[in-house]
Order: structure tokens, then sequence, then C-alpha cells
């Protein structure tokens, strides 16, 4: 199937540090999205990435895109306890959204 | 905040009961989606729609179904529940962006479903 795999699973990092996570897939996409869910709540959007992008900056989030690797990565900035959630790629392939299972990122005070 | 609204956000029901999950959106919106969520899980997109009287069953097999009479309504029946029905069900919107590919999507709040 097209969802993306993210890595790594779970993260516990420091109020302050940075956060990365990586995003694999199987085949050619038209675009790679970023998403953040609070426990129990829905989806919220963070970032679009296009095919032919290979960098994007969004406030204290910075994703890149390596095509030929099929991989992205997700860095969060100076993270703050706010930043606590899970976070997923989707990937777009076929004009239809596949999600991987998330990381969960946990920020310490 | 996305004006997209998921009812009800919690149920619990006995087997062989049929209930409707009810997602409602006012941005106008063509493209909408069902996905189901377990914890800890990937989505997986059960149904998507295009537009008013287009559906589609999408990647997971699910025994429920769905109807798209208005551009912002896109409700969920299952005829008869079952406890493998136990999940979280989110819903989607999004525009048409037509050979850009698929755009943001926004997401309801859920509505997690019990069946004892």
């Amino acid at each position: 199937s097209q969802q993306g795999e993210e890595d790594p699973q779970a993260l516990s990092i420091q109020e302050g540090e940075n956060a990365t996570m990586n995003c694999s897939y199987k085949t050619s996409i038209n675009n790679l999205q970023w998403y953040r869910q609070n426990s129990g709540r829905g989806l919220v959007h963070l970032i679009l990435i296009r095919s032919n992008e290979r960098e994007k900056h969004s406030g204290r989030l910075r994703v890149t895109l390596d095509t030929s690797k099929k991989s992205s990565s997700l860095l969060i900035t100076a993270s703050r306890a706010a930043d606590t959630a899970s976070y997923f790629c989707a990937t777009d392939h076929d004009y239809k959204l596949s999600f991987g299972a998330g990381t969960t990122v946990t920020v310490r005070a | 905040e996305a004006d997209i609204y998921q009812t009800p956000r919690y149920l619990v029901i006995g087997t062989g009961k049929k209930i409707t999950l009810e997602c409602s959106q006012t941005m106008g919106h063509d493209k909408m989606y069902w996905y189901q969520q377990d914890p800890g899980m990937e989505l997986h997109l059960i149904h998507y729609s295009y537009g008013v009287n287009s559906t589609e069953k999408g990647d997971l097999s699910s025994e429920s179904t769905v109807s798209r009479i208005r551009t912002e309504h896109f409700p969920l029946t299952l005829e008869s529940a079952r406890p493998s029905h136990t999940s979280q069900y989110l819903c989607a919107s999004s525009e048409s962006r037509g050979s850009l590919g698929t755009g943001e999507l926004f997401f309801g709040e859920g509505s997690r479903l019990t069946v004892l």
C-alpha cells in the first residue's frame, strides 16, 4: 500500500530541544503532508510539500523531501510542552491521502 | 478552527444496533472522506466522495455505507454494529485542486464508537 511509515514510533525530549521525525513511502507522490493530532482529537494540517520541492519552512517547522530516497523529515525547533502530540505524514497518490501510524512526541518541561 | 463537525463524539451501543455517524462541513468543499483509526495505529481510508451523488470505497474494506446527497453532509451508517467495529472514525474534507493533487484536509474531532 502507499502509506508512509514514520520513524521513530515515539520520541521524548526536553523543552527547548529540537525534535526530528522521518517518513518513508513506497511509490511516486503528488505531494507529502504532515499533520498533528492531540490525544483524542482530530488531525490538524501542519505543512504540505510538493514533489518538486526539497525543503519548506513554516514557523518552527522545517520539512525536507527527498523523492529519490522516497523519504521526508519533519523538524520542530525549540520545542514547547504544547508540541506534545502525535505527528503523521500523509502521502498523496492517486488523489487520495494515505497516513502512517505516526510518531508520538512528548516534550518534558 | 475547521468548520467541520462530527456527531456524536462518543457512542456506546450494543451488538446488532444500527448507527449513523454524522459529518457536516460549511466550507463548500467538494471532497469528503471517512478514515478509521485504532489507538496508536495508522489511519485507514474507508470511504470518500468527490461531490454530490459520488461515493467510493477506500483502501480498507468496511461494512459501513455512506451517502452524499448534499455537498455539506456525508453520513456513515452501520446497519448492524459488531464489537469489531469499535474504533475512532474521523471525517475530513478538502477543496478540489484538479491536477495539483490533494490539498489540505480539514478534520472533524472524531466519533469514538464502542460496540459491546
